[in-house]
């Protein structure tokens, strides 16, 4: 089975601070996902990392994906109180069609 | 292009009451996955279609059930529902479902059972 441990689970922090989310696993996936979820709705599909070492930049994000495909983390830089939400991480794996694994999810409020 | 929908958005049942989902995904894509969102558990996967085949199947005791169709809408069905059913549902369509799956989801219809 598949597990992704995402961390922290809360995030509590000032406008302009900076950030790091972390999700982990012992598993190797094809690719990983990151989401960023408001109340309500759905998952809204940030990025996707597919090779190794990867790293992926979205404005003041910045996102890698290990070496090895096991882990991800997502950096936020000068954080505003519009990336305020449920940050989630996704892995997929090769023969499990259709599946990601998601992370507990880290919900990060940014305070004006 | 239009996005992944879902209807109804909101649904309120009681106890025994079954209840269907729908999903209509991206235009062009054929594979649809359904998730379950609970804040106890998370997203947890419950099945996904590909050209109107069940390629893949969560934990989810047999009540909880879907179908696709030729133009790749899918619709989930749980029957006699209980309380512990309450919980957004999600789907999700990808262009394929190997390794890269790359998915979007849809707004979510949530489920309030009485």
């Amino acid at each position: 089975t598949q597990l992704l441990e995402q961390s922290p689970q809360f995030l509590s922090i000032q406008e302009g601070e900076n950030l790091t989310v972390y999700c982990n696993s012992s598993s190797v996936f094809s690719s990983l996902q990151w989401y960023r979820q408001e109340p309500g709705e759905g998952p809204v599909l940030l990025v996707t990392v597919v090779t190794g070492g990867e790293v992926k930049k979205l404005k003041r994000l910045t996102f890698q994906f290990g070496d090895a495909r096991k882990d991800s983390s997502l950096h936020i830089t000068a954080a505003q109180p519009g990336d305020t939400g449920l940050y989630l991480c996704a892995g997929a794996g090769g023969t499990s069609y259709g599946k990601l694994t998601f992370g507990q999810g880290t919900i990060l409020t940014v305070h004006p | 292009k239009a996005g992944v929908t879902q209807t109804p958005r909101y649904l309120i049942k009681t106890r025994g009451q079954q209840v269907t989902l729908s999903c209509s995904p991206i235009s062009g894509h054929r594979s649809v996955s359904w998730y379950q969102q609970t804040p106890g558990q998370g997203l947890q996967f419950l099945f996904e279609y590909f050209s109107e085949t069940q390629r893949n199947k969560g934990n989810f005791p047999g009540r909880f059930s879907g179908r696709q169709f030729s133009n790749s809408r899918s619709e989930m069905n749980v029957s006699t529902l209980e309380l512990g059913d309450s919980a957004l549902y999600l789907c999700a369509s990808s262009r394929t479902s190997g390794g890269y799956n790359e998915q979007f989801f849809g707004p979510g219809t949530r489920l309030t059972v009485l």
